[in-house]
């Protein structure tokens, strides 16, 4: 089946850098992209979303960025900070697929001092 | 506002025994909720979509006589799993959809249940 994957599995930066964390998706029906945050031992925390009608969503320190034409879903974090280290996953829902939503296997971003 | 719970976080059983993990949705009312399994450095794997009132929708290669959904109201569902094997051991992670939300697109999730099969 389709599926939505990373090129990096690991990421480390210092503290204070900007961070960017790559996506790949497969499913040229997906039409909604949510970034998760999920540190060891918890459930996602919900990052930031973006529709397939748009290319770029911001939020607090964070951006979203969709490329449609090579299927590629981008976050970017501004001023990395410590607390900033988890693991990070992509995941999308295409349209009628009853709310069930495709993780991506998962970026580690460790935030060095 | 828009809190799961799990319960237990952690639960340690005996190869053979079953184990109901519990998901409550706490402010919202969810006639959907997911069902996902999560291994060790891997990502999240759905495993069934609950529905409130109906039967449970499995994803291909979960067993339903093995893990038993039971979506009995608008704010809580159960994965049972039954004769448990170490295989099974797992983080366990359900999210609910708000019933009416403001998009199609919410899903809250709980933080998630420890499984340990001895």
């Amino acid at each position: 089946g389709e599926s939505v994957g990373l090129h990096l599995p690991t990421l480390s930066v210092q503290e204070g850098d900007n961070s960017i964390i790559n996506c790949a998706y497969s499913n040229s029906a997906s039409d909604y992209f949510i970034w998760y945050k999920q540190e060891s031992g918890k459930g996602p925390q919900f990052i930031i979303d973006i529709r397939s009608n748009m290319d770029k969503r911001q939020g607090q320190r964070v951006t979203v960025l969709l490329n449609k034409t090579v299927k590629h879903l981008s976050l970017q974090i501004a001023a990395t900070q410590p607390g900033d280290s988890a693991v990070y996953f992509c995941a999308d829902r295409s349209w009628g697929s009853n709310y069930k939503l495709t993780f991506g296997k998962g970026t580690l971003l460790t935030v060095n001092p | 506002g828009a809190v799961v719970s799990q319960h237990p976080s952690r639960v340690i059983c005996k190869s053979g025994t079953s184990v109901k993990i519990e998901c409550r949705s706490l402010d919202f009312q969810a006639t959907t909720m997911f069902w996902y399994r999560q291994f060790p450095k891997q990502s999240l794997m759905l495993m069934a979509t609950s529905n409130e009132g109906s039967k449970a929708t499995y994803e291909q290669g979960v067993e339903k006589d093995k893990f038993l959904i039971n979506h009995a109201s608008l704010t809580l569902s159960t994965l049972t799993v039954t004769s448990a094997h170490p295989e099974d051991s797992s983080f366990y992670i359900c999210s609910a959809r708000p019933t009416g939300g403001r998009t199609s697109y919410e899903q809250y999730f709980g933080p998630g249940t420890r499984l340990t099969v001895t």
